[in-house]
């Protein structure tokens, strides 16, 4: 059974950097075609699709908010990280993560909650 | 910058069937944007329903389907059940990056 659950702080300031870790079981990160990926939705709002990494560490962003995020594994603790600086208030939202391989993204992280506020 | 386009809303009586729309600014979807769709019912995590424009999970139901229609990708659900009520997102592949559209309140009425 693969589960995904996320973590990281709940309550981050402007200008300040987050990282939020996503801790996986039931796959391997290093099996071939095999990717994690992270998502997010405001509240309200619609889904927002952020990163993905790769088993073979191939890495994609969202090209409106690349510059912002770096998205990292690692393998032996299985677990995948993503790293956003500068947050804003507009970054407020429910930070999910999905296990991605060929029948898409087919499992997902009950989601963790950020606020962004001073 | 990509934009995705859902229909805002969709009214549907029960046991009729309702066909949901997926278009991308940048032209035709083919099956090459891998397209999937999700359920999201308020206060939940979403649902992988479809992916790849019409392959669905084990525990998708049979009502639901997904193709290619007139350029767009589509989510046809036949036969609704008052459950059905829900958001719907597509979710569109560019060369590796995905992109959401902004998501179809499905209203069962």
């Amino acid at each position: 059974q693969i589960t995904l659950k996320e973590s990281g702080p709940t309550l981050v300031k402007p200008t300040q950097t987050l990282t939020l870790t996503c801790t996986f079981s039931g796959f391997s990160l290093s099996s071939s075609g095999v990717g994690v990926g992270w998502i997010r939705q405001p509240p309200g709002k619609a889904l927002e699709w952020l990163a993905l990494i790769y088993w073979d560490d191939d890495k994609r962003y969202s090209p409106s908010l690349k510059s912002r995020f770096t998205i990292t594994k690692d393998t032996s603790k299985n677990q995948v990280v993503l790293t956003m600086t500068n947050m804003d208030p507009v970054d407020t939202a429910t930070y999910y993560c999905v296990h991605r391989a060929e029948a898409g993204m087919d499992v997902w992280g009950q989601g963790t909650t950020v606020t962004v506020s001073s | 910058q990509t934009v995705v386009t859902q229909e805002p809303s969709l009214t549907v009586s029960p046991g009729g069937t309702v066909t949901l729309t997926c278009s991308s600014s940048t032209g035709p979807i083919t099956s090459g944007y891998y397209p999937n769709w999700f359920q999201q019912k308020p206060g939940q995590e979403p649902r992988p329903l479809i992916y790849d424009t019409s392959d669905k999970y084990s525990w998708t139901p049979s009502r639901f389907s997904g193709s290619l229609l007139g350029g767009k990708a589509a989510l046809i659900l036949s036969g609704v059940q008052p459950e059905d009520e829900a958001e719907y997102y597509c979710l569109l592949s560019y060369g590796g990056s995905w992109v959401f559209g902004g998501g179809t309140k499905l209203t069962v009425l």
